[in-house]
């Protein structure tokens, strides 16, 4: 399978908990970006890497969230201290380069704090 | 499984009818869209995309037609089946090439 690749593909955890979700590009994809989407919403962007370098932050994206791509091939989208309204799918997309290429969604991570 | 869009607007369409979804957009300098259609559980998947220098592009059964006057972005889905059913979300994007997503609409296929 050669798409995005998403792990762990579901996750409940206790509010409090730190989670970590991992997700692999596309190979030789420079831009990687991690979205949320919550029932009934499109999805909201997060951040977004090109290569190792994390170019924009949303302002969705608490001081309680972190993300890297440390050699520029996966990269991993942490969570701590969990609150209930965390609760999402989280979608990691990826595309070639810059410009007008469309960005590839993996099947995403969906996160249940409870 | 998951469902998606429990609250969005929905259109029914009878099998073998033809489409047509919207979507406002809200840059008016976004220079790039993009249809995504996204089935429960799934992530969002690409369908066709257009530049905004054009204001038409073609696929395979789906058309998207881009009118930048008054924002307005369509997805035209010829002969629908019940593939088709699943959730549609418009994208847009200026320059960073980071994609802000519209609400979706949810496409219902009947026989």
């Amino acid at each position: 399978d050669t798409g995005v690749s998403q792990d762990p593909r579901h996750k409940i955890t206790k509010r409090g908990q730190n989670v970590t979700f991992r997700c692999d590009p596309i190979s030789e994809h420079n831009r990687l970006y991690w979205y949320r989407q919550t029932l009934g919403q499109g999805p909201e962007f997060l951040t977004y890497f090109q290569n190792e370098a994390q170019l924009e932050k949303s302002r969705l994206l608490s001081d309680r969230f972190s993300a890297e791509r440390p050699k520029g091939s996966f990269s991993t989208l942490e969570i701590q201290r969990t609150e209930q309204g965390d609760s999402a799918m989280y979608l990691c997309a990826s595309s070639p380069r810059q410009g007008e290429t469309e960005a590839f969604f993996g099947q995403g991570t969906r996160l249940t704090v409870v | 499984g998951e469902s998606v869009g429990l609250h969005l607007p929905t259109l029914s369409v009878q099998e073998g009818d033809n489409s047509i979804i919207n979507c406002a957009y809200s840059n008016s300098a976004s220079d790039y869209f993009i249809w995504y259609k996204q089935e429960s559980g799934k992530g969002p998947q690409f369908i066709i995309d257009i530049r905004s220098n054009m204001d038409k592009r073609q696929g395979q059964r789906v058309t998207v037609l881009l009118n930048k006057t008054v924002k307005h972005l369509s997805l035209q889905i010829a002969a629908t089946q019940p593939g088709d059913s699943a959730v549609y979300f418009c994208a847009e994007t200026y320059n960073t090439d980071k994609l802000i997503f519209g609400t979706g609409t949810r496409l219902q296929v009947f026989p």
